[in-house]
């Protein structure tokens, strides 16, 4: 069965900081998307990044960007120059390319950015 | 603009009565998901379907149900037998039968007992 798991149920980040969330998973699958998403206190679930496991380079958008190691199944978060905004809860999702269609979502990292 | 919504915002349930929770969305997507959220936990997914007429039981279907006879329709009733469905709910949906874009989600319907 394939999980998701994010060790850190807590951070908290100095506003302007950099701050990384880590995620990891299990499968035996080698074709999968990965993701990270932001839900604010408005509880709206917003895409962060997205990253396809067939390619090498790491994903980047903006001040966010993705450290994919794929042989260690491993898919952390670094927010850069972090805002006010950025406090919300994160949660990294993966799907199989093939077979089921379901989204297999880690438990959150609850992040919040001190002013 | 394309997207989902999700209705009621909030909703009260009384004791031995079904409520239903509606889901549309105007982006041409074939999958659509149930997911459900308890404080301060993961998402936990209900039901999905990935082509209309067709759904699939998720993680914790029991006491739910779900039809999909219209592409942009994908109504989830909470019934009696769920006996603690006090939870915050969010449906999404995502492009394609490859499943291989994100989702997109609504903005969520908060459920009470009364």
């Amino acid at each position: 069965a394939q999980t998701v798991t994010q060790s850190q149920p807590e951070m908290s980040v100095q506003e302007a900081e950099t701050v990384t969330l880590s995620c990891t998973y299990d499968t035996s699958e080698s074709n999968y998307y990965l993701f990270w998403y932001k839900q604010p206190p408005s509880r709206q679930m917003i895409l962060v990044i997205r990253q396809e496991a067939y390619k090498q380079q790491n994903a980047t958008e903006n001040r966010f960007s993705v450290n994919f190691q794929k042989a260690a199944k491993s898919f952390s978060l670094k927010i850069s120059d972090s805002q006010l905004g950025d406090t919300a809860m994160y949660f990294c999702a993966f799907i199989l390319t093939s077979g089921t269609y379901k989204y297999i979502f880690g438990t959150g990292t609850r992040l919040k950015v001190l002013a | 603009d394309g997207g989902i919504t999700q209705s009621p915002k909030y909703l009260f349930r009384k004791e031995g009565q079904n409520v239903t929770l509606s889901c549309e969305q105007n982006l041409n997507h074939d999958a659509m998901y149930w997911y459900r959220q308890d404080p301060g936990q993961g998402l936990r997914l209900i039901y999905y379907s990935q082509i209309v007429n067709d759904f699939q039981k998720g993680d914790i279907a029991e006491g739910y149900s779900v039809s999909r006879e219209k592409k942009e329709s994908f109504p989830l009733t909470v019934t009696s037998a769920q006996k603690n469905p006090t939870a915050f709910y969010l449906c999404a949906s995502s492009i394609d039968r490859g499943a291989m874009g994100p989702q997109h989600f609504g903005d969520g319907t908060r459920l009470s007992i009364l």
